[in-house]
């Protein structure tokens, strides 16, 4: 069993949809929960922290679930500019455990 | 200003040929990670260092070496690059144990033909 899964995806959305991406992880001692974007052939830049209160950054929203050992992602009213692969990413003693990705694609 | 820099971006080797990637970074941060992602695939965590102190994971081919020769510059040496070492080299670095924030560099792309 992976240590980070995600939906396999892709998704492929209209500009202004709501998009869901889902995460779980098995290791209950998981210390700090992350999304990640990863634009084609760039480097994964951080898109946010997941908290267990949820946490909202304009049109994103992130959600942790510590006792199902889910996490959530909620993209609003998608924009071209969203067309990335997402990553879920969860930190081990200071490693990073990325999940496989979701790829996100907005067509006009 | 790029804080976590990596030469070069794209790197072509003959099959064998030993290649050094590099990456410096103007953070002073103490840690220090190497990653390999392949096309469509999670970045996999091949070493890091805590200062001067090198963690290797269990699963890094012996084929992958790195140096850290001082606090802003770190190497990721391939000593015998196989076909299947083809891939992005990400470097990404932390402040320390009481951040989690990574901040990634921008990858080498490496070809092996």
């Amino acid at each position: 069993r992976k240590e980070v899964e995600q939906d396999p995806g892709p998704f492929n959305v209209p500009e202004g949809a709501t998009v869901a991406f889902n995460c779980t992880y098995s290791n209950s001692a998981s210390q700090s929960f992350f999304w990640y974007r990863q634009d084609c052939r760039k480097e994964p830049k951080l898109l946010m922290s997941v908290y267990s209160s949820g946490n909202e950054d304009g049109r994103f929203t992130a959600q942790l679930n510590r006792a199902s050992q889910y996490i959530s992602l909620l993209i609003r009213d998608s924009k071209l500019s969203d067309s990335a692969t997402y990553l879920c990413v969860v930190t081990q003693g200071g490693k990073l455990i990325f999940g496989q990705g979701t790829e996100l694609s907005v067509k006009p | 200003d790029a804080m976590v820099i990596q030469n070069p971006r794209y790197q072509v080797t003959q099959f064998g040929k030993p290649v050094t990637l590099s990456c410096s970074q103007t953070l002073n941060h103490n840690v220090m990670y190497w990653y390999q992602q392949k096309s469509s695939q999670a970045p996999k965590l091949l070493f890091h260092y805590y200062d001067k102190d090198f963690n290797n994971e269990a699963d890094t081919p012996d084929n992958f070496q790195s140096r850290r020769p001082n606090t802003s510059f770190c190497f990721l040496d391939i000593r015998s690059p196989g076909l299947g070492d083809a891939a992005m080299y990400l470097c990404a670095t932390r402040r320390g144990p009481r951040t989690d924030t990574q901040y990634f560099g921008p990858g080498t792309r490496l070809t092996v033909l």
